[in-house]
């Protein structure tokens, strides 16, 4: 079955403590990306890649990072997580243009306190 | 700066009637836009497209329409069912950028 998966669905967590939220595809898909869903404020995407080693920012990278070293994984890292970071996150993959949608993991819900 | 914009966040209809979903965006060189649908607890699943060089796309019962001098796109799903109720998405790109712009969403309830 073709899916994104993320890990861990849910996290409570507190202020500075670094956390990695994992995503994983089976679809060999070049084009993986995380998004960050707010109310009132839709999708907002925080990182995309192309392809592996390749990474680039999106609408809101500030305190995020991300690394594309093998094509199926695209984890993304809190290294001092802050409470303006609690929002619900998603990964996605593609084949990579614009006019292609994109599958989506089931989110991660993420509270810093 | 948000360049997609769902202006309602919720809509309500009764079984069998049509859905009009509405989006408009601000940023005139986009030229694709698709709709995703997302039940609670699960992830956004891409619905229906449509290209800039269209102003309509069909399939099945989902309709988009598409007006770029406007811009403004809408759904339409004619017959609304109870299962079509969700939250939709509006998202629009270039063609060749990843930096993929989603609107607000609107919350669709479809009544028995």
């Amino acid at each position: 079955e073709a899916q994104v998966t993320q890990n861990p669905r849910y996290l409570i967590t507190v202020t500075g403590k670094k956390l990695t939220v994992t995503c994983s595809q089976n679809m060999n898909h070049e084009y993986m990306s995380w998004y960050r869903q707010d109310p009132g404020l839709g999708l907002r995407q925080i990182y995309y890649s192309m392809n592996v080693e390749v990474t680039d920012k999106g609408d809101v990278p500030e305190g995020y990072k991300v690394s594309r070293k093998e094509k199926r994984n695209f984890p993304l890292i809190l290294e001092s997580p802050s409470p303006n970071q609690t929002s619900l996150y998603f990964c996605a993959s593609g084949l990579g243009w614009g006019n292609q949608p994109q599958h989506f993991g089931d989110g991660t819900r993420l509270s810093i306190l | 700066d948000q360049q997609v914009k769902q202006n309602s966040p919720s809509l309500s209809v009764q079984e069998g009637r049509i859905s009009i979903l509405n989006c408009d965006y601000t940023n005139s060189m986009f030229d694709y836009f698709l709709w995703y649908k997302k039940y609670p607890a699960e992830g956004p699943t891409f619905l229906i497209s449509i290209s800039s060089i269209k102003d309509k796309n069909e399939d099945g019962r989902f309709t988009v329409f598409l007006n770029k001098s406007a811009k403004h796109l809408s759904l339409h799903i004619v017959p609304s069912q109870p299962g079509d109720s969700a939250v939709y998405f509006c998202a629009a790109t270039l063609y060749n950028n990843n930096d993929m712009r989603f609107g607000a969403g609107t919350r669709l309830t479809v009544k028995p």
